[in-house]
């Protein structure tokens, strides 16, 4: 059973306008969500993090918001850039890291 | 950018023949990972080391087995390839425990497998 869900496998935005990830998960427990970012044939690579004890935390153009009691948590990226296209994966840490299945994000110029 | 290297970044094997991956690092972190990605899956853990010697299971473990003899290799083997190991497998690295702090990830770029 998957522990972190990402609904939406893609999502497209124009350039400038707003870009909303989300992802849900199932165990309470977890201590820390990060968001990671990944182009074709590369690695992921880390975009940002909240600790479970926060709800908000913003870095330049991303922002990651945390709703305990919905266990749910979204990606917020003001404003979209056509670089900014890629796959995102949302991820959980406990006593191990748990994935989401990615979203896919294309801004359109 | 974290030092890590994966080799080989390709490979096509046949059914059956063992295959090993390598993750090499040069950050000295504690924690080295198995992933494996493929469509509808995301990334899935294998395996993952604590340190030299200590290794455990990750949830998607059957048919694989790793190593790690030194703190900068981790060595992930296939003893019997199967189709269904057809993937695109990345090693990760961390200092820290995910319980302690943040601790993310570093990635690799990645290996290629196919088995025919």
């Amino acid at each position: 059973d998957q522990q972190v869900k990402q609904n939406s496998p893609s999502l497209s935005v124009q350039e400038g306008r707003i870009s909303i990830l989300n992802c849900d998960y199932t165990n309470s427990m977890f201590d820390y969500f990060l968001w990671y970012k990944k182009y074709p044939a590369e690695g992921p690579t880390f975009l940002i993090s909240i600790s479970s004890i926060k709800d908000k935390n913003e870095d330049g153009r991303f922002t990651v918001f945390l709703n305990k009691s919905a266990k749910h948590l979204s990606l917020h990226i003001v404003p979209s850039q056509p670089g900014d296209s890629a796959v995102y994966f949302c991820a959980a840490s406990g006593n191990q890291f748990y994935f989401g299945t990615g979203t896919s994000l294309t801004v359109i110029p | 950018d974290a030092g890590i290297t994966q080799s080989p970044r390709h490979k096509v094997t046949e059914t059956g023949t063992p295959v090993t991956l390598r993750c090499h690092q040069t950050e000295n972190h504690r924690y080295m990972y198995w992933y494996r990605q493929d469509p509808g899956h995301g990334l899935r853990l294998i395996h993952y080391s604590y340190g030299v010697k200590d290794t455990d299971k990750g949830e998607v473990s059957d048919g694989y087995s790793v190593s790690r003899s030194k703190t900068e290799d981790f060595l992930l083997t296939l003893e019997s390839a199967t189709s269904s190991q057809t993937s695109v497998y990345f090693c990760a690295i961390s200092e820290r425990d995910g319980h302690l702090s943040a601790g993310e990830l570093f990635f690799g770029e990645g290996s290629r497998l196919t088995v025919l």
